[in-house]
């Protein structure tokens, strides 16, 4: 089966720097990549996803890019705010039903 | 509601109990997926429901654990005589997908049922 590993395990920035997680993972079968952010208490939020065909997407602050060759993919958050604290989640997909295989989750505190 | 709704927020089960949970998904959603989340961990697969059928329940640790969806809409996880390492958060997640290999596969995440095994 699928595995996907995530690094860091924790981040800390300085407000207004960038952020980078990186994930791997093993199937090349995987065709979707989302990921998550999950604050405490709650569900996790999808706040990008790209899929194979595609080789980075931006919305707003936040940019996903995919490397299929290395099968690695990242999330880069710029200009970081307190309200970016959370743990983020990588996750992939190699299921048409879209059953997905996460990383362990990167704990990102940015600090004023 | 316009997102996908779990009940109970928290359970405390005295070890060897039975408990039910319950994911109420975005209406219309006809896939949905059971996650477990151990503290400090990603979510880990359990089951999946297309529809009112169950396509894959690989994930299920144990007998013990059981899942419906009998209408294919609400949805029910069922422990049986809860062990102290079945604590742990259980994630709800419903999908547009309406057939394999296409549609639409963002998945929305409920809040999550937290379950202590004492």
């Amino acid at each position: 089966g699928e595995n996907v590993e995530q690094h860091p395990s924790t981040l800390s920035v300085q407000e207004g720097d960038s952020a980078v997680i990186k994930c791997t993972y093993s199937d090349s079968a995987s065709n979707y990549f989302p990921w998550y952010k999950q604050e405490l208490g709650k569900g996790p939020q999808l706040i990008i996803d790209i899929r194979s065909n595609v080789g980075e997407k931006k919305d707003q602050r936040i940019a996903v890019t995919l490397n299929k060759t290395a099968k690695h993919f990242s999330l880069h958050i710029t200009e970081t705010q307190p309200e970016d604290s959370a743990v983020y989640f990588c996750a992939a997909s190699w299921d048409s039903w879209g059953k997905l295989q996460f990383g362990a989750g990167t704990q990102v505190v940015v600090t004023p | 509601g316009a997102g996908v709704s779990q009940s109970p927020r928290y359970k405390v089960a005295k070890r060897g109990q039975d408990v039910a949970l319950r994911c109420d998904p975005i209406s219309g959603h006809v896939s949905l997926f059971w996650y477990q989340q151990a503290l400090g961990q990603g979510p880990e697969f359990l089951t999946y429901f297309q529809n009112e059928a169950q396509l894959d329940k690989s994930g299920l640790p144990s007998d013990r654990f059981f899942a419906e969806r009998p209408e294919g809409s609400v949805s029910t996880l069922k422990i049986q005589r809860t062990q102290q390492e079945d604590s742990a958060v259980y994630l709800c997640a419903s999908s547009l997908n309406r057939f394999r290999g296409g549609g639409n596969t963002e998945a929305f995440f409920g809040q999550g049922t937290r379950l202590t095994v004492v």
